[in-house]
């Protein structure tokens, strides 16, 4: 039984970091066929992807060029996880965040299989 | 960063079929096999539905089908339920930022 488990604040300040951590049950971060993604929700933005991590014998990332100055992700495979930090927040950056597992399919795309429960952040003073 | 285009609800009664389409580009939907569906409940995380344009998870029911023509992808639910109403919502690889592409959401209304 693969799941996702989302954990950080509601709340952040403007201008400041916004941090989330996606635990993994049931598979390993550093899985060959895997991809981990966050994934975000708001009424004016839609479904937004912001970026991966993966392993293929070492760890490559993929961020959405509207964040990439302002996007990490890393992985700690001790405690199997993956998390995400965003800088410089602004109240456009409200939304639900998710974190999902993309899987390799037979054709070589990843579709998202496994998401967490969703983590609502809302970027206000 | 656009998003691809689906109309925002489709309704149909108990039984009958129904189908949502998702519209995007030569960079996307056009030039990948890579559509998926993702269905999404009031409150919850979506829940992936279709991936590769038309293959089924395990445990998705075979109501669900999808399928392409050109820039364009479509779901398909047959013997529409009332536990299919919800939230749907296409993706697609894009050869340019972001990469991943999602729809901009299909309200399905059971009536």
């Amino acid at each position: 039984q693969i799941q996702l488990q989302q954990s950080g604040p509601g709340l952040v300040k403007p201008s400041q970091t916004l941090s989330l951590t996606c635990a993994i049950s049931g598979d390993s971060v550093s899985n060959n066929s895997g991809a981990w993604n966050w994934i975000r929700q708001s009424p004016s933005r839609g479904l937004e992807w912001l970026g991966r991590t993966y392993y293929r014998s070492k760890w490559y990332n993929e961020h959405a060029e509207s964040v990439k100055s302002r996007i990490t992700i890393n992985s700690d495979t001790s405690k199997n996880q993956f998390s995400l930090q965003l800088n410089s927040v602004t109240p456009e950056d409200t939304a639900v965040y998710y974190c999902a597992r993309g899987t390799r399919s037979r054709s070589g795309w990843y579709p998202y299989d496994y998401w967490g429960q969703g983590t609502l952040v809302t970027v206000s003073s | 960063q656009s998003a691809l285009t689906q109309p925002a609800s489709v309704s149909g009664s108990p039984g009958q079929s129904i189908t949502i389409s998702c519209t995007g580009t030569s960079s996307d939907i056009g030039g990948y096999n890579s559509v998926s569906w993702y269905q999404q409940h009031p409150g919850k995380a979506p829940k992936l539905m279709i991936y590769d344009v038309s293959n089924r998870p395990s445990g998705v029911s075979n109501r669900f089908s999808g399928s392409k023509s050109g820039n364009t992808a479509s779901l398909t639910i047959s013997g529409l339920q009332a536990e299919d109403e919800a939230d749907y919502y296409c993706s697609s690889y894009r050869s340019s930022s972001p990469l991943y592409v999602f729809g901009t959401g299909t309200k399905v209304t059971v009536v």
